[in-house]
């Protein structure tokens, strides 16, 4: 199995313009999230979906953030406009059934944003 | 609301030493414990976890976890410690919250063995 995969691992953008990032999950996971890593907050989780359908968004810091899922296999998470203060890395991770029944969770390599 | 605490941001070993990397926890419920591993510019990797069952879980790498439900605590051990085991160390604790199970992590111990 690939894992899950991310992409761009790297984005530097200046403030004000779209960011897109992106997530493969593990095939046959039916649940993915998406998590925010910084050195002041940590890891953060932002949103998570179950079969392709948003559960719980309330980690999303404001309005610019928005995840969407259209089908199994792809989802993105989306920043506009991008501010300095997004930089971090972004971690996508997907569970399966044994995952939703433990918690356990498969992580993407990450993609490190930096917003000037 | 469920939590997990790593009190130590550093924790420094030589190598072939034992080491412990701290975690407590507050929850409400019976906790799934995890510790998870993160190297320089990679995704978290999962290590061990604790469900139910042998207080004392084994894990990838030789590391070992010991559940103390009495000390609320879930320290991670390994009794021969590697250069190659410098890493990020996460604790996590999971409770269902509708049909899923989410994790929260602790702040993590970075951990440095050396030579």
């Amino acid at each position: 199995d690939a894992g899950v995969i991310q992409s761009p691992r790297h984005e530097v953008t200046e403030m004000g313009q779209e960011v897109t990032l992106r997530c493969k999950p593990i095939s046959g996971h039916d649940y993915l999230f998406w998590y925010r890593q910084t050195m002041m907050r940590g890891l953060e989780l932002l949103i998570y979906f179950n079969n392709n359908v948003p559960i719980d968004d309330s980690g999303m810091p404001e309005d610019r953030f928005s995840a969407k899922m259209p089908n199994a296999s792809f989802s993105t998470l989306k920043i506009q406009p991008s501010e300095p203060r997004d930089s971090a890395v972004y971690f996508c991770a997907s569970s399966g059934y044994r995952g939703r029944r433990t918690g356990e969770l498969f992580f993407g390599e990450g993609s490190r944003l930096t917003v000037l | 609301a469920q939590s997990v605490a790593q009190p130590e941001d550093q924790v420094n070993v030589a190598e072939g030493n034992p080491l412990t990397v701290k975690c407590t926890y507050s929850v409400s419920g019976n906790p799934y414990l995890f510790w998870y591993v993160q190297y320089p510019n990679r995704g978290l990797q999962f290590l061990l976890k604790y469900i139910t069952g042998d207080n004392l879980v084994k894990g990838s790498y030789g590391f070992e976890a010991e559940f103390n439900k009495s000390q609320t605590s879930f320290h991670l051990k390994k009794p021969s410690a590697l250069v190659s085991d410098s890493a990020l160390y996460f604790c996590a604790v999971s409770l269902l919250r509708g049909s899923a199970r989410q994790l929260t992590f602790g702040s993590g111990t970075q951990l440095t063995v050396l030579p």
